[in-house]
């Protein structure tokens, strides 16, 4: 049993293309993030969505839009791609109750490369 | 500005030898600390969760410790098995459940 999977796993495209990263988790949370790992392994994070409604957003191009149609899946939607697009995508879930967010789980991610 | 530090960056180690990982974070009040284990290609795993100074949790070869200033994992005996990027992250106050995470430090452990 998968908790976190991502789709597809890895994804090349071309510059100016339109993509999307699929996300979904089978543990019951009802929070889930997509986060951007580049090429030096930083992990950091971009969107989190409670209960389908958007509470964080970090400081990313509009290109990028996130998009939740239930609590279990968060998609990740990609216009005109930039080189600079290419790096490791992982969605991950957590539980929240009562205002205490509990540990997140990992996606295996996607692997995206521009050219 | 809320920030994570590890140390060392790579770390190599004999079947064996103990050794511990350095996480310092300055943080606008601290909610929760976090461990995980990358193994390469794959996500993140999660280890443990510290949640104030003092505190101190185990899982096999692996324990972790918490202070106002900075966290430790201990790997005890460590196996090959082992080998892989520890990474720290913490949790501020504040806000929602934003994971600020260190740029890791991968670890090899030869037989």
């Amino acid at each position: 049993d998968t908790a976190v999977s991502q789709t597809p796993k890895y994804l090349v495209t071309q510059m100016g293309n339109d993509k999307s990263i699929k996300c979904e988790q089978n543990l019951g949370h009802d929070t889930m993030y997509w986060y951007k790992q580049d090429s030096k392994k930083f992990l950091k994070i971009m969107f989190s969505y409670n209960n389908k409604e958007l509470i964080i957003n970090e400081t990313v191009p509009n290109r990028f839009s996130p998009k939740s149609p239930d609590k279990a899946h968060l998609n990740l939607h990609i216009n005109s791609l930039e080189l600079g697009d290419s790096a490791v995508y992982f969605c991950a879930s957590s539980q929240a109750q009562g205002g205490t967010f509990y540990e997140q789980y990992f996606g295996p991610g996607t692997r995206l490369t521009v050219t | 500005e809320d920030q994570v530090t590890q140390s060392p960056e790579a770390l190599r180690l004999q079947e064996g030898e103990s050794s511990s990982l350095n996480c310092s974070y300055t943080v606008s009040g601290l909610r929760g600390l976090f461990w995980y284990r990358q193994d390469p290609g794959k996500g993140p795993e999660f280890l443990f969760t510290l949640y104030s100074a003092g505190e101190e949790k185990e899982k096999e070869r692996l324990k972790a410790t918490l202070t106002k200033k900075e966290s430790f994992l201990h790997i005890t005996a460590p196996k090959p098995e082992d080998s892989a990027t520890y990474l720290c992250a913490v949790q501020a106050r504040g806000g929602y459940n934003k994971l600020i995470f260190g740029a890791g430090t991968r670890l090899a452990v030869h037989p």
